[in-house]
């Protein structure tokens, strides 16, 4: 069973436009929702992470918006640049981080100049 | 970066011989995780482990076995690989939240 829905499995964005990734989970004791970076033939890196007491998070261009009571959280890029290309995955947890997290399918983000 | 080393890095094998994949970390780090990706799939959890000898299985293990006898060590073997287990393994470490993934190892089984 997946916990963690994530979509679109594939994204085409200009450069300098913004990049949304849709993640949705089923699990309400679920209580970090964090998103990992991965560029082709490297391990996925955390870029950015949230916990439900906030709604949003920003770290430079990426920012998470969390919305509690519709169990779903998103990642957007402002401005995104052709570094941004990576695959992307969100994730969650319980107990604060301390349990192991359950990943999504993943987001193939393309960034076209 | 944290130290993690995953070896061997491309292999590939003959369906039903037996395959060891090894992860080593230098970051003293209490938790270690063996995944696996596949398109469509994502990352999904083989086995982890909580200390030493201390080990459990994830979401997919089925086929697969671990071992971890010190802590900088974690073994992912599988007894008799099949070709459903052509993949990328992905060693995970960790003490809590944030995940410190090593490069991957590339299984081919024909």
């Amino acid at each position: 069973q997946q916990q963690v829905k994530q979509s679109p499995q594939s994204l085409i964005v200009q450069k300098g436009g913004i990049s949304i990734i849709n993640c949705a989970y089923e699990n309400t004791a679920f209580d970090y929702f964090p998103w990992y970076q991965q560029f082709p033939g490297k391990g996925p890196a955390l870029l950015i992470a949230i916990r439900p007491d906030v709604s949003e998070k920003k770290e430079g261009r990426f920012t998470i918006s969390f919305n509690k009571s519709a169990k779903q959280f998103s990642l957007h890029i402002m401005d995104s640049q052709p570094g941004d290309s990576a695959t992307y995955f969100c994730a969650a947890s319980g107990n604060f981080g301390n349990e192991k997290l359950t990943f999504g399918t993943g987001t193939r983000l393309t960034i076209i100049p | 970066d944290a130290g993690i080393t995953q070896s061997p890095r491309h292999k590939v094998t003959e369906t039903g011989t037996p395959v060891t994949l090894r992860c080593h970390q230098t970051e003293n780090h209490r938790y270690m995780y063996w995944y696996r990706q596949d398109p469509g799939h994502g990352l999904r959890l083989i086995h982890y482990s909580y200390g030493v000898k201390d080990t459990d299985k994830g979401e997919v293990s089925d086929g697969y076995s671990v071992s971890r006898s010190k802590t900088e060590d974690f073994l992912l073997t599988l007894e008799s690989a099949t070709s459903s287990q052509t993949s990328v393994y992905f060693c995970a470490t960790g003490n809590t939240g944030e995940l410190f993934f090593g490069e991957g190892s590339r299984l081919t089984v024909l």
